[in-house]
């Protein structure tokens, strides 16, 4: 059973434009949300966070938005450059999990054409 | 400061053969993480581990087996290679709040 879901695999989007990244989770016990940047052969790197007592949140051109009642996130990127090429994967979590154990989706590949 | 650190980038195995991933870190954090990755797939937790002396099981264990003696080591052992554990692994560790750390990768294939 698929906890966090990314259900689009990819999204190409233009350079100076808004790139929009979609998250759905089933677990109403996660309170705490999480964005990762990957670029092949390297590691997830930790992009941008949200905790359940807010439903926005703001750094520099990403914005994370938290929709409770629908259990969905999204990840906004403005304006979006060919740099922000590369897998982005939401990541989740609940305060009762012990040892901080996230629970990934699948991913979304990004591609930002010149 | 390396951060975390995974050695080796990159092994092929032969199905039955065993090897052991090392995972090593600096930052001083409590919480360490196995991961595997496969293809079009999301992060897998395979093993975690909240301090040292302490390691429990994630997703999908079976297969593999940790230990952690220290606060900076956490490796990951494959005892019979099957085809079927061909994958990236990562290693990360989480301080105090829920942001984890992730090394940048083993590649592993088994024939």
């Amino acid at each position: 059973d698929q906890q966090v879901k990314q259900n689009s695999p990819s999204l190409s989007v233009q350079e100076g434009r808004i790139s929009i990244l979609n998250c759905d989770y089933t677990n109403s016990m996660f309170d705490y949300f999480l964005w990762y940047k990957k670029y092949p052969a390297e590691g997830p790197t930790f992009l941008i966070s949200i905790s359940s007592i807010k439903d926005k949140n703001e750094d520099g051109r990403f914005t994370v938005f938290l929709n409770k009642s629908a259990k969905h996130l999204s990840l906004h990127i403005v304006p979006s450059q060919p740099g922000d090429s590369a897998v982005y994967f939401c990541a989740a979590s609940a305060t009762y999990n012990q040892g901080g154990k996230l629970i990934f989706g699948q991913g979304t590949e990004l591609s930002v054409k010149p | 400061n390396a951060g975390v650190t995974q050695t080796p980038k990159f092994r092929i195995l032969k199905i039955g053969q065993s090897m052991t991933l090392q995972c090593a870190q600096d930052m001083n954090h409590n919480y360490m993480y196995w991961y595997r990755q496969d293809p079009g797939m999301g992060l897998k937790l395979i093993y975690y581990s909240v301090g040292a002396g302490i390691t429990d099981k994630g997703e999908v264990p079976n297969g593999y087996n940790v230990s952690r003696s220290t606060t900076e080591d956490f490796p990951l052992r494959l005892e019979l290679a099957a085809p079927s554990q061909t994958s990236v692994y990562f290693c990360a560790t989480g301080g105090l709040e829920n942001i984890q750390y992730f090394g940048a990768g083993t590649r592993l294939s088994v024939l």
